[in-house]
């Protein structure tokens, strides 16, 4: 069983348009994050939420909304997709970080490219 | 912001140790050094992480420094497979990752 997954893998949209990623983990995690990595290979943290409460928000534009339905899943919505939002966007999970033997676990990534 | 340094890139012949060093003068006393890798953009995949003590598991062995300001990630018999970027990442309560170094295994 996959720990963490992410669907859809790849996505092409037109800029303009609203999309959604979804995230699952099996993990029992209470913490979830979600990272973009850009054409510069960057990876960076967008958000991160504890038992559905946000806790990072990175200066992430109003356009990207988090929403946590229950502590198992962290879906990703984008509203009026640009350009610039072309990247590879990575779930993870984890326990609560800071303490012995807790790491984070990525998902695959999800491709989105907007044209 | 990364608070850790890693050189841009290296190379390792197959079947030879591959050591990554990473420095870390910032770190503070409660701070784990953890280390992840990214094969061709999949998903980073965990390696492993430190506070004090050498470690090592059937991946890696992890070298830190007694003062912990530098560390050094050792694969003692480098593959093909193990063609990755290699992240050194100082974490407390979030995980930021840096530019890592890339490693290119040849045969």
């Amino acid at each position: 069983d996959t720990a963490v997954s992410q669907t859809p893998k790849y996505l092409v949209t037109q800029m303009g348009n609203d999309k959604s990623i979804k995230c699952e983990q099996n993990l029992g995690h209470d913490t979830m994050y979600w990272y973009k990595q850009d054409s510069k290979k960057f990876l960076k943290i967008m958000f991160s939420y504890n038992n559905k409460e946000l806790i990072i928000n990175e200066t992430v534009p109003n356009r990207f909304s988090p929403k946590s339905p229950d502590k198992a899943h962290l879906n990703l919505h984008i509203n009026s997709l640009e350009l610039g939002d072309s990247a590879v966007y990575f779930c993870a999970s984890s326990a609560p970080l800071g303490f012995e033997g807790n790491t984070i676990y990525f998902g695959e990534g999800s491709w989105l490219t907007v044209v | 912001d990364a608070k850790t340094t890693q050189p841009t890139s290296m190379d390792c012949a197959e079947g030879r140790a591959a050591n990554l060093p990473c420095n870390h003068s910032t770190i503070s006393g409660n701070e784990y050094v953890y280390w992840y890798r990214q094969i061709h953009s999949q998903g980073p995949q965990y390696i492993i992480h430190g506070l004090k003590n050498n470690e090592t598991n059937e991946m890696a062995s992890l070298i830190i420094t007694e003062d912990r300001k530098s560390s050094t990630l050792i694969l003692p018999h480098a593959t093909l497979r193990d063609t990755a970027v290699y992240y050194c990442i100082v974490m407390s309560l979030d995980m930021r990752f840096g530019a890592g170094t890339r490693l290119t295994v040849k045969p």
